[in-house]
């Protein structure tokens, strides 16, 4: 079963626009992380935030971490046409032997 | 450094029929998990291995199997193909050693498993 619902499932923005992706989850967690896949290809792993962070910083990408309301978001600004994917948060639990747990992914169009 | 090998890129199997997939992790990974893509559920957790034992297993029917060799590559297998097996297979490999998973994972390109 999906630990993270990404909202919205789908986005499409001018390029140039900042594109906001929001991620839940339900259990304690570790770390939270957020993938990007092109079309029919592998995941590319993005931005990694730890439980006890609140915000990160990577290039253009800035993630956003509540613990408190179980959230995390994914803004990623200026927005341009090679940003075209699907984008996957995952989350890594707090403790046991439990695997990566990814939810279902909003696609996001740029349209040039 | 080479990435997250997986082969073959497509496969095109009849009902009834196995396969076995292939994935060669990074250098120095020794954690390998499998995840099944489909449009209607998502990423789905497989299997994982970490030096050649299977550390956790998703809910899947015992046709998934999978093992992973000295060198860390790792295979898995799928018996008596179905329709719902067609799919995306995903492999990917981490630099982690323990739970909980601190670090990434580097995914592979995926297979992608037709079954007609």
């Amino acid at each position: 079963s999906q630990q993270g619902e990404e909202d919205p499932q789908a986005l499409s923005i001018q390029e140039g626009e900042n594109a906001t992706m929001n991620c839940s989850y339900k259990t304690s967690i570790n770390n939270l992380q957020w993938y990007r896949q092109n079309s029919g290809r592998g995941l590319v792993h993005l931005i990694l935030i730890r439980s006890n962070e609140r915000e990160k910083h990577s290039g253009r990408l800035r993630v956003t971490l509540d613990t408190s309301k179980k959230s995390s978001s994914l803004l990623i600004t200026a927005s341009r046409a090679a940003d075209t994917a699907s984008y996957f948060c995952a989350t890594a639990v707090s403790s046991g032997n439990t695997p990566l747990v990814f939810g279902k992914g909003t696609r996001l169009s740029v349209i040039a | 450094k080479a990435g997250v090998t997986q082969t073959p890129r497509y496969l095109i199997k009849t009902r009834g029929q196995q396969v076995t997939l292939s994935c060669s992790p990074i250098s120095g990974h020794r954690s390998v998990s499998w995840y099944q893509q489909t449009p209607g559920q998502g990423l789905q957790f497989l299997f994982e291995y970490f030096s050649e034992t299977q550390r956790n297993k998703g809910n899947f029917p015992g046709r998934f199997s999978g093992r992973q060799f000295s060198n860390s590559r790792s295979e898995m297998n799928v018996s008596t193909l179905e329709l719902g097996d067609s799919a995306l297979y995903l492999c990917a490999s981490s630099a982690g050693t323990g739970t909980p998973l601190v670090y990434g994972y580097t995914f592979g390109s995926g297979t992608r498993l037709t079954v007609v």
